[in-house]
């Protein structure tokens, strides 16, 4: 089976930098994907890595270590707009069923 | 064209009605998906086509049913629903082989309420 594990809540302030981490387990690995979902809106994918190491998109960043099993997202510069829940996600051996990690729920204050 | 549409936004349906929500996106993807998401949970897979064929059933209750017409339409067919079936229905696409990402476009979804 897969299971994904995230922190249930994360808070910053404006033009810090967070960092999110996710942990799993699979029977088989196809890479990791981060996804951001506004209250009331749709999951936007972020990100994905496929292989080890730092994939970086504007202000966002992701991280895998295969090794660990872990992964993380890193957001810099932090803007209000960036409070959301961000899910870490995996696919499964067969390639099409996508396991989502519980979500965190990134508060950024003033 | 980057979007996936979905109607209704809302959905109000008692437990005897029969309703569909609809799905379409024009970016040439294969496989589309359906899911559902209650408030502050993750979204939950529900089904995959790939070449209009349904591919995966997360033994799913009998009252949805899912249908692709044409490689740009999904429908979830909705009977006999009970109150615990409220919840946000999330209709997604992809290609079916992306490397190096599996990017999944997710429509804004239907907010149904079952009374």
């Amino acid at each position: 089976g897969q299971s994904l594990e995230q922190p249930s809540e994360v808070t910053a302030v404006e033009g810090a930098i967070v960092q999110i981490n996710c942990t799993y387990q699979t029977s088989g690995f196809y890479g990791l994907s981060w996804y951001q979902q506004h209250d009331g809106g749709a999951p936007t994918f972020l990100s994905y890595n496929g292989l080890d190491g730092l994939e970086e998109t504007g202000r966002f960043s992701s991280f895998l270590s295969r090794s660990d099993s872990y992964g993380y997202l890193l957001l810099q510069e932090l803007q209000m707009k960036d409070s959301a829940s961000y899910f870490c996600a995996v696919r499964d051996t067969g390639g099409f069923k996508t396991i989502f990690g519980a979500g965190t729920r990134l508060f950024v204050k003033a | 064209d980057t979007e996936v549409t979905q109607t209704p936004k809302h959905l109000v349906m008692g437990m005897t009605n029969k309703k569909s929500l609809k799905c379409e996106q024009h970016m040439g993807h294969r496989a589309m998906y359906w899911y559902k998401q209650k408030a502050k949970k993750p979204p939950e897979l529900m089904f995959v086509y790939s070449y209009e064929k349904l591919s995966i059933n997360e033994s799913v209750p009998s009252r949805f049913s899912p249908e692709c017409p044409n490689s740009s339409l999904l429908n979830l067919h909705l009977h006999a629903l009970q109150p615990e079936d409220s919840a946000l229905y999330l209709c997604a696409s992809s290609h079916v082989r992306l490397a190096p990402s599996y990017e999944q476009y997710f429509g804004p979804g239907t907010r149904l309420t079952v009374t």
